[in-house]
């Protein structure tokens, strides 16, 4: 059971480069998210979606664009990269209020 | 908008010493709360998940309570060990938008000695 995960794990981009996260959960969940984390900041919502179809914003989604096209995938992409987008992302799946699950993350570096 | 805290940032204890960690959130009005431990360079790892119903959830040598009303939570940690050294964070999923976001405090960043 692969559970959550992200893929790549690693990328360096220069700005104004365009790139996709992609986030995939093999648990049906129904409940996806992205998250940002900063030092100091914590983590925050980018954006999240509660089922194939949907998507929501979060906390911080400026910059940021989302699909959900397939149940098991939560796509984030990056149109034009900045450097304060430099972070790790996480992505998390769950089912309704229940326990959610993380993957590893991507630590995305913007020169 | 729900705001999550944790106090201390940093800690550090001896080894077997047992230790709390707190968690306090402004909005009350929760469906549940739960703890992760997260190590460095690596993703969240699930620890407890405490529903707005219960008052606590124990996993082995650790014990996590609810206080809904007063906006607060602890995680007990008996017997520590180094391998515990991680950061903790707690996450609360509240009725703002159906109940459907996390959102997580900044952590407690704990440091278990020999």
């Amino acid at each position: 059971n692969a559970g959550v995960t992200q893929t790549p794990k690693f990328r360096v981009l220069k700005t104004g480069q365009s790139m996709t996260l992609l986030c995939a959960q093999d648990m049906n969940h129904e409940y996806m998210y992205w998250y940002r984390q900063d030092p100091g900041m914590g983590l925050r919502l980018i954006h999240y979606s509660v089922g194939e179809g949907t998507t929501a914003k979060g906390e911080v989604p400026d910059g940021y664009n989302v699909s959900r096209l397939k149940k098991q995938n939560f796509l984030l992409g990056l149109e034009s990269a900045a450097p304060s987008q430099t972070s790790v992302y996480f992505c998390a799946s769950r089912r309704d209020n229940t326990e959610a699950f993380f993957g590893q993350g991507t630590r995305l570096t913007v020169v | 908008k729900q705001e999550v805290t944790q106090i201390p940032a940093a800690l550090s204890v001896p080894e077997g010493e047992n230790l709390v960690l707190n968690c306090s959130f402004t909005d009350s009005a929760i469906y549940n709360l739960q703890w992760f431990r997260q190590d460095p360079g690596k993703g969240l790892t699930s620890l407890l998940l405490i529903q707005s119903s219960q008052r606590e959830q124990t996993s082995g040598r650790l014990n996590a309570s609810l206080d809904k009303s007063s906006g607060r939570s602890t995680l007990y940690i008996a017997a520590s060990q180094p391998g515990d050294s991680a950061t903790y964070l707690c996450a609360v999923s509240d009725l703002t938008g159906g109940g459907n976001k996390l959102t997580f405090g900044t952590g407690t960043q704990l440091k278990v000695e020999l």
